[in-house]
């Protein structure tokens, strides 16, 4: 595609409830990172791939998080029993390269768990 | 954590006039970009300056990159309406293996028409 993708939207979940949200990364791009971007603040890291590897999940608040990319492009940011400060948005990105080339961004899932 | 960390939080001046936005960060990096993000949207890449590099430019926008301050600051000449928008640093940093971008909580630009 001409960009990244994410879906859904918008996703509105119950406090409990597990969403999946979605992401589909430039064709070709090796690297994918996932953020949370809670309302007024920057993106805040959860999760870096290089291919379908995971190299980097520093930034995943709790056990509750999950993500996986398992062919190497598209990739599932998984919450588990979603709690109330979960409500961000969801930013993926891709990057040609690792380390040191830009990132192209999806436009975000915005979750708000009630 | 966020590692970079923007400065002014919020900037308002009028059209034709220069932006001025500051980023400082904490550990060693291998390069660092800017990036724009308008209201409700992802983020868009502005401009890399490595870390063996001081000054780079592009159009209107010039970065600087003081590495033994570790500091950066991003100058938008003859500003635009179109240029609200917030503002963001990304270091990135070396985490294990790898080199992760981290940012700040932004700048906030206001231009004026």
């Amino acid at each position: 595609g001409a960009g990244v993708s994410q879906s859904p939207r918008y996703k509105v979940a119950k406090r409990g409830q597990d969403v999946a949200l979605r992401c589909d990364p430039i064709s070709g791009h090796v690297s994918l990172f996932w953020y949370q971007q809670a309302l007024g603040q920057g993106p805040e890291f959860l999760t870096y791939f290089q291919n379908e590897a995971q190299l980097d999940k520093s930034g995943l608040p709790s056990d509750r998080f999950f993500a996986e990319r398992p062919e190497g492009s598209v990739s599932t940011l998984k919450i588990q029993r979603t709690q109330q400060e979960d409500s961000a948005v969801y930013l993926c990105a891709s990057s040609l390269e690792s380390g040191d080339e830009k990132l192209f961004f999806g436009s975000g899932t915005q979750l708000s768990v009630l | 954590s966020q590692q970079g960390e923007e400065d002014p939080q919020a900037l308002s001046i009028q059209e034709g006039e220069n932006a001025t936005m500051n980023c400082s960060y904490k550990t060693s990096i291998n390069n660092l970009q800017w990036y724009r993000q308008n209201s409700g949207r992802g983020l868009v890449h502005l401009i890399l300056i490595r870390s063996n590099e001081r000054e780079k430019h592009s159009g209107r926008l010039r970065v600087t990159l003081d590495t033994s301050k570790k500091s950066s600051s991003l100058l938008i000449t003859a500003s635009r309406a179109a240029d609200t928008a917030s503002y963001f640093c990304a270091p990135f940093e070396r985490s294990g293996g790898s080199y992760i971008p981290t940012f700040g909580r932004g700048t906030s630009l206001i231009v004026h028409p």
